[in-house]
């Protein structure tokens, strides 16, 4: 079975600064990993995917597998990224028929 | 690309009836789509999945006679709430999978506030 785990709920910065939402998972197999993100009244979508290894509004993600993390970070926080962002895990269409694990959310708060 | 839609935004029923929630892929095909409830400020539950032409798989715990999941085409998968009861008030969310970025990629609708009376 798959799991992910984002161990804070809540998360404020002040603009400016550098942000990272943790995000943490259990599966043995080869996970496709993901970050959406779910701005006020707005629909959830997609930040990043892991196998692209892009940068999507300065955020990135490294799948580290010794760790188990797909961390997401930005070096300059601005208040727009203020918003409820979700990691999550596919253990592949052949495994789980594409289905999505998601961790519990973390809300983030950039301040003035 | 990768638009998926929900219709209705908002519905409120009175405890007994169906109400029919709609979600389509606009500019792509979706073998699968995925329909979630989601709680307030907690994460999606995934509810079942739906696959075009054949019956939809249902995660542990999910009731497939309430919900009744319809895929009859590779755009549009529709989710009936069956004798709705004020328990079943929630946001649904439908996501399907496919556009351009292909893998498993999962595109969401904007949700369906249900209301039940």
């Amino acid at each position: 079975a798959q799991r992910v785990t984002q161990p804070e709920k809540l998360l404020s910065v002040f603009k400016g600064a550098p942000v990272e939402l943790k995000c943490n998972y259990s599966y043995s197999g080869s996970p496709e990993l993901f970050w959406y993100v779910q701005y006020s009244r707005q629909r959830l979508q997609l930040l990043l995917r892991h196998i692209s290894r892009e940068s999507i509004k300065g955020f990135t993600a490294d799948l580290n597998k010794g760790e188990t993390s797909f961390h997401l970070k930005k070096p300059f926080a601005q208040e727009e990224d203020s918003a409820m962002y979700y990691c999550a895990l596919s253990a592949g269409r052949e495994t789980s028929g594409s289905r999505l694990t998601f961790g519990e959310g973390t809300q983030l708060t950039v301040n003035p | 690309g990768a638009v998926v839609s929900q219709h209705p935004s908002r519905v409120i029923c009175k405890s007994g009836t169906s109400v029919k929630i709609e979600c389509r892929s606009l500019d792509f095909q979706a073998t699968t789509m995925f329909w979630y409830r989601q709680f307030p400020k907690k994460s999606l539950m995934l509810m079942a999945t739906s696959n075009e032409g054949s019956k939809a798989t249902y995660e542990q715990g999910v009731e497939k006679d309430k919900f009744l999941i319809n895929h009859a085409s590779l755009t549009l998968s529709t989710l009936t709430v069956t004798s709705a009861h004020p328990e079943d008030s929630s946001f649904y969310i439908c996501s399907a999978r496919g556009g351009l970025a292909g893998g498993d990629t999962q595109y969401f609708g904007p949700g369906t506030r249900l209301t039940v009376l």
